[in-house]
């Protein structure tokens, strides 16, 4: 198993392009997530999807749009980049059960010039 | 609302100290889950322990222990005889029972950045 795997590792991007952070989970996790981690701000969720079909915005979903493309894939798309979307962006997926954890995926470090 | 405070940014310690990170939670839930994630230099997302509500006692593995305490909302975490290999950021965070249309969101804290000095 991969487990929760991101692409690209790292992304440099003008203010204004457009781009797509992909997502995949191999583990048959119903629930994905995006979250953004700042300095000093911890990891604060974009936006999430809690099954196949279903997709919500989590604490800072500005600027950013989601598409559930499957069970095993999750992406995240900048529309028009801002330099303030200059972050790390994790994604991660869940299993049914309640009391499960989140598993991480290695991260994009994404910076907007 | 759901809050995760953890108040000490950065800590620094020499190698074979003991040392503890703090992680004070608000959540009006009655059923919730308390986690630390260990984040290394190399910026993957570690899972480290979980914790529910309904149980209070207190955890070891091996160098680490956790101490949940539901009357002061705390869970924190102390590493004994620190070793160079602890340096990382570590999170201490919080889910709900219903977090939103069992959307099962994580409420992270800021972070505690632990440098082990050889």
């Amino acid at each position: 198993n991969a487990g929760v795997t991101q692409t690209p590792k790292f992304q440099v991007l003008k203010t204004g392009q457009s781009m797509t952070l992909q997502c995949a989970q191999d583990m048959n996790h119903n629930s994905m997530y995006w979250y953004r981690q700042d300095p000093g701000m911890g990891l604060r969720l974009i936006y999430y999807s809690a099954s196949e079909g279903t997709t919500d915005k989590g604490e800072v979903p500005n600027g950013y749009n989601v598409s559930r493309l499957n069970k095993r894939e999750f992406s995240l798309r900048l529309e028009s980049a801002a330099p303030s979307q200059t972050s790390v962006y994790f994604c991660a997926s869940k299993p049914i059960a309640t009391q499960e954890t989140q598993y991480f995926g290695p991260g994009t470090r994404l910076l907007v010039l | 609302a759901q809050k995760v405070t953890q108040a000490q940014t950065e800590i620094s310690v020499v190698e074979k100290e003991d040392v503890t990170l703090d992680c004070v939670y608000e959540t009006r839930d009655t059923t919730y889950y308390l986690f630390w994630y260990k984040q290394p230099p190399s910026g993957e997302l570690v899972f480290l322990i979980r914790r529910n509500s309904f149980d209070e006692q207190n955890e070891i593995s091996g160098r680490y222990s956790w101490n949940f305490q539901k009357s002061t909302s705390s869970f924190n975490f102390t590493i004994t005889a620190s070793q160079v290999v602890d340096s990382a950021v570590y999170f201490c965070a919080l889910r709900g029972s219903f977090s939103g249309a069992g959307s099962y969101q994580l409420t992270f804290g800021k972070g505690t950045k632990l440098s082990v000095i050889p």
